[in-house]
């Protein structure tokens, strides 16, 4: 199975800020990762698929990037609502899917 | 609009079973591949089951022989049969679909419904 490992779990923040998170595959997964963004008591929702595609009506702050092994999920100028907890996925292994564990974006 | 409302949870004893619904509008299920991803109170997302368009299913191998994934074409939605439920088996359940977004881009969960809470408790 292929792990996922994201960095850091939670992060604190303030509005306007710039926060990078990480995902690291156990194997190489090219680009075929996605990463979702989880608000308290609310579905997951797609952010960005292939790594560093932006979903369509998500806003131009979120950006992805990355191949292989290594991957970052970039939030520019945090906004209030950004505060959730983020995930990625790989599907290199379909239709074995797997999470990474989650990385919760507080405010500060 | 794509919209997917799950149905069906409740509190169910251990080595219960429960059907888990899933009712999709604004696309055809039985055209896409649909999956099935739970999270255990406070902690992360699990992926559970697949079905392709063909009707294959793939499951996580904690579910594997307990729980079955279909679908409906005539009512176009999808379930989760659960059989034989565990006290690790309480979790909000959430359908989605899976797009394929080709060779460089692989699947991912495009739409998610809302979720519904089994508890498997006595």
């Amino acid at each position: 199975d292929i792990q996922m490992t994201q960095s850091p779990s939670s992060v604190s923040a303030s509005v306007g800020d710039t926060v990078t998170i990480t995902c690291r595959a156990s194997q190489g997964i090219t680009t075929w990762l996605a990463w979702y963004q989880q608000r308290p008591g609310r579905a997951p929702k797609l952010l960005i698929y292939a790594a560093s595609s932006l979903q369509s009506g998500v806003p131009s702050r979120f950006s992805g990037g990355g191949s292989g092994t290594d991957f970052t999920l970039t939030i520019s100028s945090l906004q209030p609502e950004d505060f959730a907890t983020y995930y990625c996925q790989q599907s290199d292994s379909f239709p074995s899917l797997t999470f990474g564990g989650g990385t919760r974006v507080e405010i500060k | 609009e794509v919209q997917l409302v799950e149905s069906g949870g409740g509190l169910i004893q251990p080595g219960g079973s429960l059907r888990l619904s899933c009712a999709a509008s604004g696309f055809i299920v039985r055209n896409d591949y649909m999956t099935w991803v739970r999270q255990a109170p406070g902690k992360g997302l699990e992926w559970v089951s697949v079905i392709y368009v063909a009707g294959s299913t793939y499951y996580v191998d904690s579910v594997k022989g307990r729980f079955t994934i279909s679908r409906d074409n005539s009512k176009n939605t999808l379930y989760l049969q659960m059989n034989s439920l565990r006290a690790e088996d309480t979790a909000i359940y959430y359908c989605a679909r899976v797009t394929y977004g080709g060779v460089t881009r692989g699947y991912y969960f495009d739409y998610w419904g809302q979720g519904t809470l089994v508890t498997v408790s006595s």
